[in-house]
């Protein structure tokens, strides 16, 4: 079945970038998401990009996707304490297929 | 902005009892979905549905769950007979044709605990 892998854990500093990864294997996958979930929160969409995309910019957030090696990732500029949550990655061709979930811990 | 809202926010029940977790979806979506998250695990596809019949459903979706949209706002999923491991988060969401692409949005999320 469909599987998708994140890294369990980032920490960085206020003011610097993250980068958070996630692998998928369903090649026919046809749109790619971000999530955030904060402490007893629900799953807030941050952001999406369509399969035959490779980049997509929304303000802070930079998605690059590499529909080859079904590589995705989320890179967050100038990272606030305030970004500190669970980020899920999730696959999509009928049903969504999440990670684990990476947790961002951002230090002042 | 347009949200899926969710009630209750919180339920503890019974080990055996009937639970009934309501949402309402994006006005305009067409496509409706419950999904649930036990704590510290990923999030797990139930069910989705699309012009008032269950269009897909994933193993854990079994005959103690059902859904339904008693009216054009409100989309429920029961549980029969609960067990303690049907403990979890539950998230309905809900999409609908987007010139902007397949958004699908998510409610708060029902947290069950069974005891």
């Amino acid at each position: 079945g469909e599987d998708v892998e994140q890294s369990l854990f980032l920490s960085v500093r206020e003011g610097d970038s993250s980068v958070i990864n996630c692998t998928y294997t369903d090649s026919s996958s046809t749109y790619l998401y971000w999530y955030k979930q904060e402490p007893g929160a629900g799953l807030q969409l941050l952001t999406y990009i369509f399969s035959n995309m490779d980049m997509k910019q929304d303000q802070r957030l930079t998605v690059l996707l590499n529909k080859k090696d079904k590589h995705l990732s989320l890179r967050i500029a100038d990272t606030q304490t305030g970004d500190s949550a669970i980020y899920f990655c999730a696959e999509s061709y009928s049903t969504l297929t999440f990670g684990k979930g990476t947790m961002l811990l951002v230090s002042p | 902005e347009p949200e899926v809202t969710q009630t209750p926010s919180h339920q503890v029940t019974q080990m055996g009892q009937e639970v009934i977790l309501r949402c309402v979806p994006i006005s305009n979506h067409l496509y409706f979905y419950w999904y649930r998250q036990i704590l510290g695990q990923k999030v797990e596809f139930l069910v989705s549905f699309y012009n008032n019949e269950i269009s897909e459903k994933s193993e854990i979706f079994d005959d103690q769950f059902s859904v339904e949209r008693p009216d054009g706002s409100n989309f429920t999923l029961k549980i029969r007979s609960t067990k303690l491991e049907d403990s979890a988060m539950y998230f309905c969401a809900s999409t609908g044709r987007s010139s902007s692409g397949n958004t699908i949005y998510f409610g708060e999320g029902s947290w069950l605990t069974v005891v």
